[in-house]
C-alpha cells in the first residue's frame, strides 16, 4: 500500500518563473493539505482540497493555487516565483474533511535562485 | 503565523533517559496532534488528543493536555537513538474558529538523544 507521493523531490527554479508540484494521497484518503515548510520552523498551511474544492485556505497570496483532480491527487502551482518560496512543500492526506492523523509524503524541495 | 510555541528549542539526552517537550497555543482547540519529523522530510503522525481528553498514552509516548493553560506536554520514555528527530506540536481549532479545518504547526522541538 503506497504512502502519500510527491513529486519532484527537488527542483530548482529562478525568480518569476513558475512551478506545479504534484501529490498523489494514500490508498483510501481523499483530501489533500499542502504545507510550505521554510528552514527551521514548522510546516504552515496553505490550502485544503476535498471533493475537488479548496475548502480552507491559509495566509497565503493568490500566487499559490492548487487542484484536485476526481482521483483525488492534486496538484500545488505558484506562480511568479520569489526567493522567499524556497522552502520544503509538503502533501498530507485524510480522509473526510478531519485533519486526524494527517498521512505526509516526503516533500518537494524548491529552491528559487 | 505559528500558533503553537514549542519548549525548549533543543534537547539533548543520553539513550534510557525520559524525554519531555511542552507546547503551548493560543487559541481554542478541537484537538492537538504530535508528529515526528527526520532529517527535514515527511512529519510521521504519533498520537492525538482531543480538547476534552487530559491524558493520553501510546507506546512509551505520553501526551497530556492543560486546555485551561491552553498547553500540552508529550513524553517519550526510556528514549533510544532512534529517536532522535524534531517533534512538532499542531493544533487544530474548534468548529467556527479561525482555525478549523487546518493544522497548525509549532516551530518544534530538536532531539537528540546520544547512545
Amino acid at each position: 500500500d503506497a504512502g502519500v507521493t510527491q513529486s519532484p523531490t527537488h527542483l530548482i527554479k529562478t525568480r518569476g518563473q513558475q512551478v506545479t508540484l504534484r501529490c498523489s494521497p494514500k490508498s483510501g484518503h481523499d483530501t489533500v493539505s499542502w504545507y510550505q515548510q521554510a528552514l527551521g520552523q514548522g510546516p504552515q498551511f496553505i490550502f485544503q482540497y476535498y471533493e475537488e474544492e479548496e475548502r480552507q485556505r491559509g495566509n497565503f497570496p493568490d500566487r499559490f493555487s492548487g487542484h484536485q483532480f476526481p482521483n483525488y491527487s492534486s496538484e500545488l502551482n505558484v506562480n511568479a516565483l520569489l526567493l522567499g518560496d524556497s522552502a520544503l512543500y509538503l502533501c498530507a492526506s485524510g480522509r473526510g474533511a478531519t485533519n486526524e492523523k494527517l498521512f505526509f509524503g516526503s516533500g518537494t524541495q524548491l529552491s528559487v535562485l | 503565523s505559528q500558533q503553537g510555541e514549542e519548549d525548549p528549542q533543543a534537547l539533548s539526552i543520553q539513550e534510557g533517559e525520559n524525554a519531555t517537550m511542552n507546547c503551548s497555543y493560543k487559541t481554542s482547540i478541537n484537538n492537538l496532534q504530535w508528529y515526528r519529523q527526520n532529517s527535514g522530510r515527511g512529519l510521521v503522525h504519533l498520537i492525538l488528543i482531543r480538547s476534552n481528553e487530559r491524558e493520553k498514552h501510546s507506546g512509551r509516548l505520553r501526551v497530556t493536555l492543560d486546555t485551561s493553560k491552553k498547553s500540552s506536554s508529550l513524553l517519550i520514555t526510556a528514549s533510544r537513538a532512534a529517536d532522535t528527530a524534531s517533534y512538532f506540536c499542531a493544533t487544530e481549532g474548534g468548529a467556527g474558529g479561525t482555525s478549523y479545518g487546518k493544522l497548525t504547526f509549532g516551530q518544534g522541538t530538536i532531539l537528540t538523544v546520544h547512545p
